[in-house]
């Protein structure tokens, strides 16, 4: 299986501010079509989880500009641009590129 | 808008066998390219893929699960199924129903889930 790995686990940030959330994977997530089958998904407290972004860095419908992804291969980047209250959950990171799907650990991000 | 909604008993007995069931409502289930899955989520821990499921009945499982699962669909009754066999403790968890989307030139990602449902394992 490919392994997911986040950091940090935990992200304390002020209101108005950057974010950034780390995602590495045991095994390159390029496929030969040149795309990347990383995805990351928000879990908001009770919630089931959503999806944010998918092959990397395409925004999913309805979310805000101000998330992005980034990376390639093995590293990816899930940023917010200014982080809002709304934005309080876990994110999590997850391979698509072979079964087993596999997630990240999460991290959790709260307002200071 | 797709709506996917979980059923079965919240607690079952170990040894026993787990069966759940995902009620589509607002989209057809007979959609090119979409999977019917199972996602479960261990009490504050994080998410595991169980298995998903092609209208034509196609099954796909978790290595780790496959032995212990079995996935059906009914798209006349717009749902489908999950049983998993042979349930401990360690199988308590949160259970989600979730569509995927499989397209390589388009990506593959969950994009809609149920709301979940707690399945304990305990005597």
């Amino acid at each position: 299986d490919i392994v997911m790995t986040q950091s940090p686990l935990s992200l304390p940030v002020t209101p108005g501010e950057p974010a950034s959330i780390s995602c590495r994977s045991s095994q390159s997530l390029l496929h030969s079509n040149g795309y990347n089958f990383l995805g990351w998904y928000l879990q908001k407290s009770g919630q089931s989880p959503q999806l944010l972004i998918y092959l990397g860095s395409n925004r999913a419908s309805g979310v805000p500009d101000r998330f992005s992804g980034s990376g390639s291969g093995t590293d990816f980047t899930l940023q917010i641009s200014r982080v809002e209250a709304e934005d309080v959950g876990i994110y999590y990171c997850m391979q698509s590129l072979q079964i087993p799907q596999t997630f990240g650990q999460g991290t959790k991000l709260e307002i200071k | 808008q797709v709506q996917l909604q979980e059923s079965g008993p919240g607690l079952v007995k170990p040894s026993q066998t787990l069966s759940l069931t995902c009620t589509v409502s607002g989209d057809s289930m007979i959609s090119h390219g979409y999977y019917w899955s199972w996602i479960r989520q261990h009490p504050e821990k994080g998410l595991e893929w169980i298995s998903y499921i092609y209208y034509t009945g196609d099954t796909y499982y978790n290595p780790s699960l496959k032995s212990r699962v079995t996935m059906s669909v009914d798209t006349s009754k717009h749902h489908f199924s999950l049983k998993m066999s042979s349930v401990t403790a360690a199988d308590t968890a949160v259970y989600y129903c979730a569509r995927y989307y499989d397209n390589s030139d388009w990506g593959r990602y969950f994009d809609h889930w149920g709301q979940g449902t707690l399945v304990t394992v305990s005597s």
